[in-house]
């Protein structure tokens, strides 16, 4: 399994975009980039997932480089609500494979 | 929305009792897996489960630990002999596909919190 290295915590203004970035330098072929979120006391929760270039869906933005050795997960105009641990996660598909979680970026959103 | 439900949310035990977390995951999802995360730490890999056997296992998932889908919808963890380390929040999660790559997104539950005294 590929090795993920992010920023351990991140403060941000509420109104802002954030971009956390997360180093995968042994990413395989086959390895897909998937983020996910979690509040306290909850489960974490899918975010956003991708190959390559670029993927935007209702709540983020996920950039990744041609060589996809990083990625980068934008959040654009943060709120309060959006403080929480953030994972970045490289996996293959496969039959009945674990996602394996990091430490994951803590991000506080301040007012 | 569809979603993961757990119960109990909060069980409190002694040492060495046996304790069953339950699970309903989503009905149409065929891959289920336990996590746990005890305070403060990163979520761990526990088990997956397909077609009525496991997976895969971690090293965290051993005798102690079993799993079951005992009748289709239900998906239970249960632990014998609980030690004070068992003390966490044990997430179950599914997905319609293999929970990895581009096609399989984990959903998990809010959790059950077990705490071993």
């Amino acid at each position: 399994l590929a090795k993920t290295t992010q920023p351990i915590s991140m403060d941000s203004y509420e109104g802002q975009e954030v971009n956390i970035t997360c180093s995968h330098n042994n990413i395989a072929t086959n390895d897909y980039i998937t983020w996910y979120q979690q509040f306290p006391s909850q489960g974490p929760r899918f975010i956003i997932q991708g190959y390559k270039t670029k993927v935007t869906n209702e709540v983020a933005s996920l950039f990744i480089p041609a060589d996809r050795k990083s990625s980068t997960l934008s959040l654009p105009r943060v709120s309060l609500s959006d403080t929480a641990v953030y994972y970045c996660l490289v996996s293959y598909m496969e039959y009945g494979n674990k996602l394996v979680f990091g430490a994951g970026t803590i991000l506080r959103v301040k007012s | 929305e569809p979603e993961v439900t757990q119960t109990p949310s909060h069980q409190v035990t002694q040492m060495g009792q046996e304790v069953i977390l339950r699970c309903v995951p989503i009905s149409n999802h065929l891959y289920f897996y336990w996590y746990r995360q005890i305070l403060g730490q990163k979520v761990e890999f526990l088990v997956s489960f397909y077609n009525n056997e496991i997976s895969e296992k971690s090293e965290i998932f051993d005798d102690q630990f079993s799993v079951e889908r005992p009748d289709g919808s239900n998906f239970t963890l249960k632990i014998r002999s609980t030690k004070l380390e068992d003390s966490a929040m044990y997430f179950c999660a599914s997905s319609a596909r293999p929970g990895q790559g581009g096609t399989g997104e984990l959903f998990f539950g809010e959790g059950s919190r077990l705490t071993v005294l």
